[in-house]
């Protein structure tokens, strides 16, 4: 079966830095690989994904997101954080079977000034 | 173009009630997914449907919850009766296909049971 891990429960950067927040995943075939995004009073919407190819996909806001299939990780990234990135990030795997994506249980992203 | 649409937006009702909660999938979508979002929980997968058909219920808590989805474009979660524990945010979630395809969520309907 597959499972996602997001190991960092809320993450506090000023606005200006750089992020990552981590996904680490296990899965017994090739996983199809996704980032959302919930604001608050929201539902999810897709930041990025990933199929195959450049293991470094980019996704809408500035996001990235870098596959390594060594580490089974999937963390996404961002240069340097706007205020209005703070959100619930979640990131998703695809994989085997039904191949119905599994979400971690998110990332609450706190920004400050 | 529109996306998933849920309504009520918000549903606050006492304990026994039959609560209904709807859901307009974006149209063309074959796959239509019911969540429920908790702080305790996360997001959970009640239940989905592929091409109106129900494929996996594992996910509905107990027998007071139930799913239909009588047409390509419209489809219902129920609770009969609410419980306190049945507070949660519930999403509606349609893709067009699996595997690759990414998930277009609602707004969610945030439900309080008093």
């Amino acid at each position: 079966a597959q499972s996602v891990t997001q190991p960092d429960i809320h993450i506090t950067v000023s606005e200006g830095a750089s992020l990552e927040l981590r996904c680490n995943y296990s899965y017994g075939a090739t996983p199809y690989l996704f980032w959302y995004v919930q604001s608050p009073g929201q539902g999810l919407q897709l930041l990025l994904k990933y199929f195959s190819g450049d293991t470094l996909v980019q996704g809408i806001k500035g996001f990235e997101a870098e596959f390594k299939r060594s580490q089974s990780s999937f963390n996404l990234r961002k240069p340097s954080v706007h205020w209005s990135d703070a959100a619930e990030y979640f990131c998703a795997v695809a994989s085997g079977g039904s191949y119905i994506p599994t979400f971690g249980r998110g990332t609450s992203l706190i920004v400050h000034p | 173009d529109a996306g998933v649409i849920q309504s009520p937006r918000h549903e606050v009702t006492e304990m026994g009630q039959e609560v209904t909660l709807r859901c307009k999938p974006i149209s063309g979508h074959d796959y239509l997914f019911w969540y429920r979002q908790t702080m305790m929980r996360g997001l959970e997968l009640l239940i989905y449907f592929n091409n109106n058909v129900p494929i996996d219920d594992s996910g509905m808590p107990e027998d007071r919850f139930s799913a239909k989805m009588p047409n390509a474009s419209f489809s219902t979660l129920k609770i009969q009766p609410s419980e306190p524990r049945d507070s949660a945010v519930y999403f509606c979630a349609s893709s067009l296909g699996v595997g690759n395809q990414p998930q277009h969520f609602g707004d969610g309907t945030r439900l309080s049971i008093l």
